[in-house]
């Protein structure tokens, strides 16, 4: 059974800091993996989508990557700002194409 | 391009009634999924639906929980006999296929007095 873990589960950082937020998955098998970012009291919005063929998407200042064989997916986010502060959650598509969620990391950029 | 809209965005319901969530994908969508998010905790699946099929229901409560996505209008998601474990925020996304991005509406938050 497919689990994601991320760490750690906050994190604080001065702005133009750059900082990885970590995700593992258990099951190598995975169709894809998204990111999202969830503001409180919001929706999700996806910022990055990275197929199981794929090692990595970039978009604006932020890349994340994907590495199957070690079950492990990072975000990276550049010069980081104080509208980057989210809660940061990743997900991994299973075989029957349910996406199975990380707890999320709390992500706050102090100006 | 309207985004996921789901309705309402909050609802309040007292024990023992029936809360009805609904959600319209986005246009040219005809994959809907459901998720539940529980305070403090991440996402969990529910149901997976196409137009007038379930695909897999096996996130879902046998009891009392039931979805549908009808060949005209919004997918609903139903709650019978509602309880206080029940409160929680109920998030929607659709998709254009089963491998393709899901995109989310801003959820509806189920509160049981």
């Amino acid at each position: 059974k497919q689990e994601v873990t991320q760490i750690p589960a906050a994190l604080s950082v001065p702005e133009g800091e750059n900082l990885v937020l970590n995700c593992s998955f258990t099951d190598s098998a995975i169709y894809n993996l998204q990111w999202f970012r969830q503001d409180p009291g919001k929706g999700l919005t996806s910022l990055l989508l990275i197929q199981s063929s794929q090692r990595e998407q970039t978009s604006g200042r932020l890349n994340a990557s994907l590495d199957k064989s070690s079950g492990r997916s990072t975000l990276y986010i550049a010069a980081s700002q104080p509208g980057d502060s989210a809660t940061y959650l990743c997900a991994g598509m299973d075989s029957n194409y349910q996406l199975i969620w990380g707890a999320g990391t709390k992500l706050i950029i102090k100006p | 391009n309207a985004g996921v809209m789901q309705n309402p965005r909050h609802l309040v319901r007292r024990r023992g009634q029936e809360a009805r969530l609904r959600c319209s994908p986005m246009k040219g969508h005809s994959h809907v999924y459901w998720y539940r998010q529980l305070p403090e905790e991440g996402l969990k699946f529910m149901v997976y639906l196409q137009k007038e099929n379930i695909i897999d229901e096996s996130g879902m409560p046998k009891e009392r929980f039931s979805a549908e996505f009808p060949k005209e209008g919004p997918s609903i998601l139903r709650i019978q006999q509602v309880v206080r474990g029940d409160s929680a925020a109920y998030f929607c996304a659709s998709s254009q296929g089963n491998n393709q991005p899901q995109h989310f509406g801003d959820g509806t938050r189920l509160s049981i007095l």
